[in-house]
């Protein structure tokens, strides 16, 4: 049973370019969330996406945006990359709406040079 | 405004040690409370969870958790340590029913001395 798989596992970008992480969530799960973790920090909520459609958002610039398929995979957009969106990008899956625990990958580590 | 704390940013200990780390949260409702363990270069692996019933919570690899409502705390606790349970762990809590936009603390590393 495959877990919540993110590619690429490494990137490393300069300022100004733009960037793009995809997710895909655990066998059964339909809802993808996207975190945020800075050297040193927990993680931090971007958005959440399920039937397609972004659900609810954290404190994130409109730099970052997402989307997700109908196969339940999803990817995170970064524009106008800043040396502070270097972090570890982690996606997190669960089954619908509930308390249903969220599995997380083992995440992107993004560099900005 | 919902926040979690964790106090010790750094803990280490002797293998076969007893473990207890500290977990403090504000939330305007009743919360739903986790800890996951981050070994390094890894995501995020669920230890336990609790949103209702027995205040007293068992989880994976030997971990419990206490919820105390009172001292709105939710410490984990090992009674012996393994050299392997050296990682960073994270306390998070999130809206009851609905498991959107969990709220992490800082975390505590803990280091395992043989």
């Amino acid at each position: 049973d495959a877990g919540v798989t993110q590619s690429p596992t490494h990137l490393i970008k300069t300022r100004g370019q733009q960037v793009t992480l995809r997710c895909s969530p655990k066998s059964g799960h339909d809802t993808v969330s996207w975190y945020q973790q800075a050297l040193g920090q927990g993680p931090q909520f971007i958005f959440q996406y399920y039937e397609e459609e972004e659900r609810q958002r954290g404190n994130f610039p409109d730099r970052f945006s997402g989307h997700q398929f109908p196969n339940y995979s999803s990817e995170l957009n970064v524009n106008a990359l800043l040396l502070g969106d270097s972090a570890l990008y982690l996606c997190a899956s669960s089954q619908g709406q509930g308390n249903q625990p969220q599995h997380f990958g083992d995440g992107t580590r993004l560099s900005i040079l | 405004a919902q926040s979690v704390t964790q106090p010790d940013i750094h803990i280490t200990v002797s293998e076969g040690a007893s473990l207890e780390l500290r977990c403090n949260y504000s939330y305007g409702a009743t919360p739903y409370l986790f800890w996951y363990v981050q070994s390094p270069g890894q995501g995020l692996q669920l230890l336990l969870k609790y949103f209702s019933g027995d205040t007293l919570v068992q989880g994976i690899k030997g971990f419990e958790a206490e919820f105390k409502r009172s001292q709105s705390s939710f410490n984990l606790r090992k009674p012996s340590v393994h050299w392997s349970d050296a990682a960073e762990y994270f306390c998070a809590v999130g809206p009851l029913y609905n498991t959107d936009k969990l709220i992490f603390g800082t975390g505590t590393r803990l280091q395992v001395f043989p």
